[in-house]
C-alpha cells in the first residue's frame, strides 16, 4: 500500500554548526550502508558508506556511525554550510545489490 | 560520460494508456534499478536487475514491467497507467562486484503525470 506521512523530518541548523542526521534501518542482515544527498529537482549523490564490519567512517567534512546493536545510522556534518541544504536517505544495501532506501531528512542551514 | 541518461523528462498520460520510461547508462555497470519517489517521501523500489537477462521485485513492483536485453539499458513500462503512479522516477546503476562499492549512480529523473 501507499505510504503515510506527507512531509520529511527537518533539521535546521545555523551555518558553520555541526550536523547530526538519524536513520534507523530494518534489516538486521544488511551489510551495507550509504547515505545520499539530494538536491531540489535532482537525483540523490552518494556522500558515504560503511560496511556492516565498521562503526565508523570519516570522509571529508562528513562522518558516519554505524550501531548494529540498534540498527542505527548517523551522519554527522561537521561545519555546516549554506551548499549542505538538501534532503539527506540512508539506504541498506540488503544483498545482492538490492538497496532501499530510507524516508529522508530535511537539511535547512541558516546562514 | 553522460552517465545514467532518462527519456522522457516530463510525461502526461490518461489513466489507462500505457507507456514506457527509458534508461541508458554507458559506465557497463552490472546493476540497474528503478525508483518512484512521490512528493516529500523516500524512494521505493520498483524492479531491479543484476545483468542482461535477470530481473527481479523491488517493493513495489505491481503495475509495472522491465526487461534487460541489454546491459546498457533498463527499459519501465507502465501498463495501463492509473492515478496513483503520478510520481518522479529514477534510474540508477552501480556496479555488480563485492569488491566494489555499492554507489548508485542516478539519472536526472522522469516525472510522471496521471490524470
Amino acid at each position: 500500500g501507499e505510504s503515510v506521512g506527507l512531509h520529511l523530518p527537518t533539521l535546521s541548523v545555523q551555518e558553520g554548526d555541526n550536523s547530526i542526521i538519524n536513520c534507523a534501518y530494518s534489516n538486521s542482515a544488511s551489510d551495507y550502508f550509504i547515505w545520499y544527498k539530494q538536491e531540489s529537482g535532482k537525483g540523490p549523490q552518494f556522500i558515504i558508506d560503511i560496511r556492516s564490519n565498521m562503526d565508523k567512517r570519516q570522509g571529508q567534512r562528513v562522518t558516519v556511525l554505524l550501531n548494529k546493536t540498534v540498527k542505527h545510522l548517523s551522519l554527522q556534518i561537521a561545519a555546516t554550510q549554506p551548499g549542505d541544504s538538501a534532503v539527506y536517505f540512508c539506504a541498506e544495501n540488503t544483498g545482492g545489490f538490492k538497496t532501499i532506501f530510507g524516508a529522508g531528512t530535511r537539511l535547512f542551514v541558516k546562514a | 560520460n553522460a552517465g545514467v541518461t532518462q527519456t522522457p523528462k516530463f510525461q502526461v498520460l490518461k489513466t489507462g494508456q500505457s507507456m514506457t520510461l527509458q534508461c541508458a547508462q554507458d559506465m557497463n555497470h552490472e546493476y540497474m534499478s528503478w525508483y518512484r519517489q512521490d512528493p516529500g517521501m523516500g524512494l521505493r523500489l520498483i524492479h531491479y536487475s543484476v545483468g542482461a537477462g535477470i530481473t527481479d521485485q523491488g517493493e513495489v513492483p505491481n503495475g509495472y514491467n522491465v526487461s534487460r536485453s541489454t546491459t546498457e539499458d533498463f527499459p519501465l513500462r507502465l501498463l495501463s497507467a492509473a492515478p496513483s503512479q503520478t510520481s518522479v522516477y529514477f534510474c540508477a546503476s552501480s556496479l555488480a562486484r563485492v569488491d566494489a562499492t555499492g554507489e548508485l549512480f542516478f539519472g536526472e529523473g522522469s516525472r510522471l503525470t496521471v490524470l
